[in-house]
């Protein structure tokens, strides 16, 4: 079965400070893609990230890094200097590799409050 | 800016009663898939649709149905309301059908409340 864990429900931090947000992914397939979302109060899902399975570089952009280890099943995002406009709940997510259906399975969230 | 846009934002219906929600996607999207987010939940696949066809369904019961039109619009219906289908809806697209290759944008989504 597939399935995604964010096991942080909320974190709390001060502006400023880094944080970062656990992801653990269990799937079968040898090939699959994982993303990160971002979710506003509004409601949209902002893509931030996609990583495909046999590309396991680190990635960063601006203050966003994301660190995806196969060997431990995680694709950890962490926000450096967090600002005020960074509070959101984010979503990792577990896609299959090629095939017709292109559904997400995603974890629960982690719901994100950066104090000024 | 994703370019999917999704109608009505917020509405409330009565247990029994049925509801649509639409959808309308960027030119060239030939995909589109539906997604029902709970309170306090991730999202959760309903069906995905390829050029006017379903071609994947999550576990989701026969009342939840859907179209997709040529002019890159669909439609999320849902019959026989229960009041654990309050949720916000999302709508999802893509140009491609699988996720290799392609961004898969969101709208914002339908906020349901059956009472």
């Amino acid at each position: 079965a597939q399935k995604v864990t964010q096991a942080q429900t909320e974190i709390s931090v001060v502006e400023k400070e880094d944080v970062t947000l656990d992801c653990v992914y269990e799937t079968r397939d040898t090939t699959y893609y994982l993303f990160w979302y971002k979710q506003p109060p509004s409601g949209e899902l902002v893509f931030l990230i996609r990583r495909n399975s046999f590309d396991e570089q680190n990635e960063i952009s601006g203050r966003y890094s994301w660190n995806f280890q196969k060997s431990t099943s995680s694709f950890n995002f962490t926000i450096t200097a967090s600002q005020v406009v960074d509070s959101a709940v984010y979503f990792c997510a577990l896609g299959n590799y090629g095939g017709s259906q292109g559904n997400l399975i995603f974890g629960k969230g982690t719901k994100l409050s950066v104090k000024p | 800016e994703t370019g999917v846009t999704q109608s009505p934002t917020h509405l409330i219906k009565t247990r029994g009663q049925q509801v649509t929600l639409r959808c309308s996607s960027q030119s060239g999207h030939n995909t589109v898939s539906w997604y029902q987010q709970a309170l306090g939940q991730g999202p959760q696949f309903i069906f995905q649709y390829y050029r006017e066809e379903e071609n994947g369904r999550g576990n989701f019961p026969p009342r939840f149905s859907g179209l997709q039109f040529p002019n890159y619009s669909s439609e999320l219906n849902v019959n026989a309301l229960e009041l654990d289908d309050s949720a916000l809806y999302l709508c999802a697209s893509s140009t491609g059908q699988g996720i290799s290759g392609n961004t898969i944008y969101f709208g914002e989504g339908s906020w349901l409340t059956v009472v």
